[in-house]
């Protein structure tokens, strides 16, 4: 069975440190992707980053990066330089298969202090 | 460029009632997906649709049926609403299937309440 485990319910940072989210992942499947997205308060899903399978490098986008260690099944995000704007749930995501189905963790609620 | 968009974004809905949430894609997308999020959880699949044929469903009672039209919209049915229908509906888009890189992105939801 697919699973993706978020064991962090919450998490505080300082403005301006780096702060990292756990995410672990299980799945039979050869091929699939892993994603993150954050949710603030108005519900919409953001997307933030991206990492195949297959890919060699973590995944980098702007103050975002995914730690990805395939042999250990986690797939953690690193935001660099954190904002008072990045307080909000980011949920982890594993997608496999042909159909588009995302399995989601439980999420992790970030509050970014001053 | 317009993103995933959703409406109606909030409704309220009496129970055994019917109700129809509405999706657009992001031009040039084919795939639509559909979830639901209930408070404090994460999303769960409900549907995907690529080129207008199913492709994938998740474990959702048949009083929920959705269809893609040829525009690639999208609509999402509810029928005989309960209680617990209430949650957060949310479609995502993306150009076909979501691996290889082809990111998976989401609308700002549909907000429904059943009384």
């Amino acid at each position: 069975a697919q699973k993706i485990t978020q064991t962090q319910p919450g998490m505080f940072v300082q403005e301006k440190e780096a702060v990292t989210l756990d995410c672990t992942y299980d799945t039979s499947d050869q091929s699939y992707g892993l994603f993150w997205y954050k949710q603030p308060s108005s519900g919409e899903m953001i997307f933030l980053i991206y990492q195949g399978s297959y890919d060699e490098q973590n995944a980098t986008e702007g103050r975002y990066s995914l730690n990805f260690q395939k042999a250990r099944k986690s797939a953690n995000l690193v935001i660099s330089a954190s904002q008072l704007g990045d307080s909000a749930m980011y949920f982890c995501a594993l997608g496999s298969g042909n159909t588009g189905k995302l399995i989601f963790g439980q999420g992790t609620t970030l509050q970014v202090k001053p | 460029d317009a993103g995933v968009t959703q409406s109606p974004t909030h409704l309220i809905k009496t129970r055994g009632q019917h109700v129809t949430l509405r999706c657009s894609p992001i031009s040039g997308h084919k795939s639509v997906s559909w979830y639901q999020q209930v408070l404090g959880q994460g999303p769960q699949f409900i549907f995907q649709y690529y080129e207008k044929e199913e492709r994938g469903r998740g474990n959702f009672p048949d009083r929920f049926s959705a269809r893609q039209f040829p525009n690639y919209s999208s609509e999402l049915n509810v029928n005989a609403l309960l209680l617990g229908d209430s949650a957060l509906y949310l479609c995502a888009s993306s150009w076909s299937n979501p691996l290889g890189g082809n990111t998976i992105y989401f609308g700002e939801g549909s907000w429904l309440t059943v009384v």
